[in-house]
């Protein structure tokens, strides 16, 4: 039973256009959502956060927005670079539980 | 500071030979996590020490995998018996009380091949 899944497995985007990858989940009861960065041969790198109380939230060149009716949240990365391309995972959590991966997507951004 | 440090970073063994993974979590951290990634695969959640509490085995796939955490602070992960579908990277995260709204922070994993 996948509780979050990311539908797209991999994105080619143009250097200076808008990335915009997209994450779904099925518990309710998530109340925390992190998106991580992976290069090869790399763990996981923290990107940015959104709790359930807000909509969006924005860190520089990355925005999260969170639509809690259609339980899905998505992550734009406006301009894109070609050093953001990475696999990008999507992860959720409620309260003191751990966290719940999608399956990633693989971001290539092309100069 | 130093970040979270995993060894070895790269592991061959034989099927049916026991593995032993260690990880070095951020200081003050009282949060651990064991994560894997299997080919092609999302992350795996494993299981989840924190503070003196009980650890959440519920992602351990068999009972061939066991884990301990030693005064709160270096974890190690044992495999019985390696099977060529425990091979993946095996990732270690640890955060600062594993409340809710807290990030996790990786280490870089070590890679796990069975022969």
């Amino acid at each position: 039973d996948q509780q979050v899944k990311q539908n797209s497995p991999s994105l080619s985007v143009q250097e200076g256009r808008i990335s915009i990858l997209n994450c779904d989940y099925t518990n309710s009861m998530f109340d925390y959502f992190l998106w991580y960065k992976k290069y090869p041969a790399e763990g996981p790198t923290f990107l940015i956060s959104i709790s359930s109380i807000k909509d969006k939230n924005e860190d520089g060149r990355f925005t999260v927005f969170l639509n809690k009716s259609a339980k899905h949240l998505s992550l734009h990365i406006v301009p894109s670079q070609p050093g953001d391309s990475a696999v990008y995972f999507c992860a959720a959590k409620e309260g003191f539980q751990k966290l719940v991966f999608g399956t990633g997507t693989r971001l290539l951004v092309s100069p | 500071g130093a970040g979270v440090s995993q060894s070895p970073s790269n592991k061959v063994t034989e099927k049916g030979k026991d593995v032993e993974l260690r990880c070095d979590p951020i200081s003050g951290h009282t949060a651990l996590y064991w994560y894997r990634q299997s080919l092609g695969q999302g992350l795996e959640f494993l299981i989840y020490f924190q503070g003196n509490s009980a650890p959440d085995k519920s992602g351990l796939p068999s009972d061939r995998f066991s884990a301990e955490r030693t005064g709160g602070s270096v974890s190690t992960l044992t495999i019985q018996r390696t099977q060529q579908e425990d091979s993946a990277v095996y990732l270690c995260a640890s955060s600062p009380s594993g409340r809710g709204w807290e990030t996790q922070y990786f280490g870089p994993g070590t890679r796990l091949l069975v022969l």
